[in-house]
């Protein structure tokens, strides 16, 4: 069975740092693309930022390009985001997400249960 | 405001048939990228619902179903049941903002 726990998330003033972590099982962790993906009132489902098999591909969404990196250690079957600079506005329920396509567009097809970061003073 | 737009709600009685469309734009939908679904059921993460346009995953029941055409999509759902009820997003690409990209979500109520 596929399982992604996410860890990490916690109350932050604007201005400062988190790292998320996502512990993936279940699967051959480094055959899949890697997604965070967050949720708000605010703005709904937002794709935040993905990683390749083999990490030569990154990418974020605008929002957060300069103030998050993503990583991962296939050997560890764990990935990472690291969130600096937080403003209240990422304040967010965070998902990990596993990437599928099969001769589709990338889907996230397993999703971790969220982990909430706040930001807030 | 979501790239990809839904109705905020839709409603139906047990048994009956609903459409929620996803609108999308030429550098999305438009541009060909395949359109996934979701099902968002209360305090839990998003599960596919649909993907590749008209793809069900193993384990979903063929009362859903996708379809595409242009700009736009939808997700039809028959014989509608209680446990139905829950948030739907529709995901694509969009080439412009070169990011994957969800519609707003629509909350379906069954009556």
């Amino acid at each position: 069975e596929v399982q992604l726990v996410e860890s990490g998330g916690g109350l932050v003033q604007p201005g400062g740092s988190l790292r998320l972590s996502c512990a993936a099982s279940g699967f051959t962790f480094r055959s899949y693309e890697m997604n965070w993906v967050r949720q708000s009132p605010r703005t709904g489902l937002e794709w935040v930022s993905y990683i390749g098999r083999s990490t030569s591909d990154i990418y974020y969404a605008d929002s957060v390009r300069g103030r998050f990196t993503i990583s991962r250690d296939n050997a560890k079957n764990s990935l990472f985001l690291q969130m600096n600079s937080l403003r209240a506005e990422d304040t967010a329920v965070y998902y990990c997400a596993r990437g599928s396509r099969d001769g589709w567009e990338l889907r996230f097809d397993n999703w971790g249960q969220g982990i909430l970061v706040t930001v807030s003073s | 405001q979501s790239v990809l737009t839904q109705p905020p709600s839709v409603s139906g009685a047990p048994g009956q048939r609903v459409t929620i469309s996803c609108t999308g734009s030429s550098s999305n939908i438009g541009a060909r990228y395949d359109v996934h679904w979701y099902q968002q059921l209360p305090g839990t993460a998003p599960k596919v619902l649909i993907f590749g346009n008209n793809n069900r995953p193993s384990g979903v029941p063929d009362r859903f179903s996708g379809s595409k055409s242009g700009t736009s999509a939808s997700l039809a759902i028959t014989g509608l049941q209680t446990e139905d009820e829950a948030d739907y997003y529709c995901q694509s690409y969009d080439n412009s903002l070169n990011a994957w990209v969800f519609g707003g979500g629509t909350k379906l109520t069954v009556l």
